[in-house]
């Protein structure tokens, strides 16, 4: 079946640095990408939709120039998190989807700790 | 209100039925969806269902959809302690894979 890898699964990095999240679909080419941020005990929170060559949509209140979204090609997004704040400590998930619009499936998070 | 709504917890004995139940405001929802996540780790896709049909069966799974009042339910037959974890019931927004999700269902399995 169809397979999101993301990586890393876990960081830790200092406040003001930045930190790059992968998300790779292993077996079909993903048109679409959505990251969500993931609160403890709370629900997904859809971020920004990434289509491959294309800029990212932002779902409101997002910062675009804090979460820095890259799609360059088929198989691959990265989510940026600029200037790390321990605010932005957070479980990040990837999901992917093909140009079928069949089910998505999603990477096993990033959890970020900003010290 | 919430687009999509969850009862926060459900406790069964292990060998019951466990139903999760879920609303949903968006009509056009292409698809909607069962995931399952366990402490700590990403969202398993446990089932899904296409929003011209009312039922669906997989295994243990079955999904229930009343389009009309836009309610979905996932019952886990012979539910075992592996079945722990949260459940999220996502629809997709405008038609297509943009998903919004309910808050989780925590279920809670005891021997």
């Amino acid at each position: 079946g169809a397979v999101v890898s993301q990586h890393p699964s876990w960081v830790i990095c200092k406040s003001g640095t930045s930190v790059k999240i992968e998300c790779r679909s292993l077996d079909f080419q993903a048109t679409t990408m959505f990251w969500y941020r993931q609160f403890p005990k709370q629900s997904l929170m859809l971020m920004a939709t990434s289509n491959e060559g294309s800029k990212a949509t932002y779902e409101q209140g997002v910062e675009k120039d804090k979460f820095l979204i890259n799609h360059a090609s088929l198989t691959l997004s990265t989510l940026t998190v600029t200037s790390a704040h321990p605010e932005d400590s957070s479980f990040y998930i990837c999901s992917a989807g093909d140009i079928s619009n069949s089910p998505l499936h999603f990477g096993n998070g990033t959890r970020l700790t900003v010290t | 209100g919430e687009d999509v709504e969850q009862s926060l917890f459900l406790s069964v004995r292990e060998g019951d039925s466990s139903v999760i139940n879920c609303t949903y405001t968006d009509s056009s929802s292409t698809y909607l969806y069962w995931y399952k996540q366990e402490p700590g780790a990403g969202l398993q896709l446990l089932t899904y269902i296409f929003s011209n049909m009312d039922m669906k069966q997989d295994q243990r799974l079955t999904v229930l959809l009343n389009k009309k009042d836009k309610h979905l339910s996932l019952r886990i037959a012979d539910t075992q302690t592996g079945d722990s974890a949260i459940y999220f019931c996502a629809e997709s927004k405008g038609g297509y894979n943009k998903l919004i999700f309910g808050a989780g269902t925590r279920l809670a399995v005891h021997p």
